[in-house]
């Protein structure tokens, strides 16, 4: 089945610096890799995603970029905010239509 | 803006009893899905529902565990006899369509003592 890593476990940043997130995935059948975002007490929600039809996604701060040759995809979060800080989870939907494999989280942590 | 509720948001148990978990998805939705996170680990897919059967499942989704859609609203997770090891924090998440955006509940955190 599908396999989703994810790195760094963590990520300390400045405010207004960038920040970046990897992932990678085993399924080559994989086609939609979605972001979410979670705070504490809260549920994931989503922020960002991406189909493998396309090479890179943009909306506002936040951009998503896949090689689908190197199976891997990326979060990329411009102009941080000590608000952007919480937990974020990368995830593949591969040959199953329903079933998300997530990665591990990167908690990310943007100091004012 | 509309979202998956979920309730209990805590629930504590003994070894052995049954409980169930339950969630109102967004009301035009078709698919409904159950995910757990166990403490520090990945959150992981249970199952998926929809017109009113299982459409896949984890192995993680055993003879303990069953879903069920009562009524036009409220999609359940039901496990049988609780295990110390099903503690962990089960969301709810429901999508449009296959293979399309699914938005998450904010959990429901199960202890089994």
């Amino acid at each position: 089945g599908e396999n989703v890593e994810q790195h760094p476990s963590t990520l300390s940043v400045q405010e207004g610096d960038s920040a970046v997130i990897k992932c990678t995935y085993s399924d080559s059948a994989s086609n939609y890799f979605p972001w979410y975002k979670q705070e504490l007490g809260k549920g994931p929600q989503l922020i960002i995603d991406i189909r493998s039809n396309v090479g890179e996604k943009k909306d506002q701060r936040i951009a998503v970029t896949l090689n689908k040759t190197a199976k891997h995809f990326s979060l990329h979060i411009t102009e941080t905010q000590p608000e952007d800080s919480a937990v974020y989870f990368c995830a593949a939907m591969g040959r199953s239509n329903y079933k998300l494999t997530f990665g591990k989280g990167t908690l990310l942590t943007v100091n004012p | 803006e509309p979202e998956v509720t979920q309730t209990p948001s805590h629930q504590v148990t003994q070894m052995g009893q049954e409980v169930i978990l339950r969630c109102v998805p967004i009301s035009n939705h078709l698919y409904f899905y159950w995910y757990r996170q166990i403490l520090g680990q990945k959150v992981e897919f249970l199952v998926s529902f929809y017109n009113n059967e299982i459409s896949e499942k984890s192995e993680i989704f055993d003879d303990q565990f069953s879903v069920e859609r009562p009524d036009g609203s409220n999609f359940t997770l039901k496990i049988r006899s609780t295990k110390l090891e099903d503690s962990a924090m089960y969301f709810c998440a429901s999508g449009k369509r296959a293979q399309e955006t699914q938005y998450f509940g904010p959990g429901t955190r199960l202890l089994v003592l």
